[in-house]
């Protein structure tokens, strides 16, 4: 089983859907969680950490499940501006380095 | 703050050339790494450095050389490029390895490397 797993999409919304990713990770000692943001030809922007009672940024949900291992990220109300990749990002163990998934594309349209 | 600087942005080499990816950061970061995108194969890390004098090796390091003389500056070598080393790569900073906030990673703009 690969450390980090998404589906690489393309997800393909309407403007003002409702969408949804999931991520699963192997390594149930995780300790910290992430989805960063990637534009198309852009670097990676850390979108927003994944805590164990959930949080929410606007119209950004993320939530985490550590008995199934795996992370979601739910975007409300999409935006054309929210087309983009989506990575989810695990810290295997707390000294060692971040990884990452291979990401899931996201294209919303008008 | 300019946050994480990389140069060049594009570069064409030749087989067996060498030459040195530039990265720098004025956010005072111990933690920086060097990772290379791949279609398909999402973010890999090549060496990181856990503060000046200290480096470490990655899931990708071969044909890679770094060396963290100072806690600005994070150079990638490439020794002899091969068209397997065809790459986008960026540079990364945070202020630590673990915990919360400071595991967040601010990533340059990235270089384009073609190797022919």
């Amino acid at each position: 089983r690969k450390e980090v797993e998404q589906d690489p999409g393309p997800f393909n919304v309407p403007e003002g859907a409702t969408v949804a990713f999931n991520c699963t990770y192997s390594n149930s000692a995780s300790q910290s969680f992430f989805w960063y943001r990637q534009d198309c030809r852009k670097e990676p922007k850390l979108l927003m950490s994944v805590y164990s009672s959930g949080n929410e940024d606007g119209r950004f949900t993320a939530q985490l499940n550590r008995a199934s291992q795996y992370i979601s990220l739910l975007i409300r109300d999409s935006k054309l501006s929210d087309s983009a990749t989506y990575l989810c990002v695990v810290n295997p163990s707390r000294y060692s380095t971040l990884t990452f998934g291979k990401g899931t594309m996201l294209l919303v349209s008008p | 703050n300019a946050g994480v600087t990389q140069t060049p942005k594009f570069q064409v080499l030749k087989t067996g050339q060498s030459m040195t990816l530039q990265c720098a950061q004025d956010m005072n970061h111990e933690y920086m790494s060097w990772y290379r995108q791949d279609p398909g194969m999402g973010l890999r890390l090549i060496h990181y450095s856990v503060g000046a004098g200290i480096t470490d090796q990655g899931e990708v390091p071969n044909g890679y050389n770094v060396s963290r003389s100072t806690t600005e500056d994070f150079p990638l070598r490439l020794l002899s490029a091969a068209p397997s080393q065809t790459s986008v790569y960026f540079c990364a900073s945070s202020r630590g390895l673990a915990g919360g906030p400071q595991e967040t990673q601010y990533f340059g703009p990235g270089t384009r490397l073609l190797v022919l």
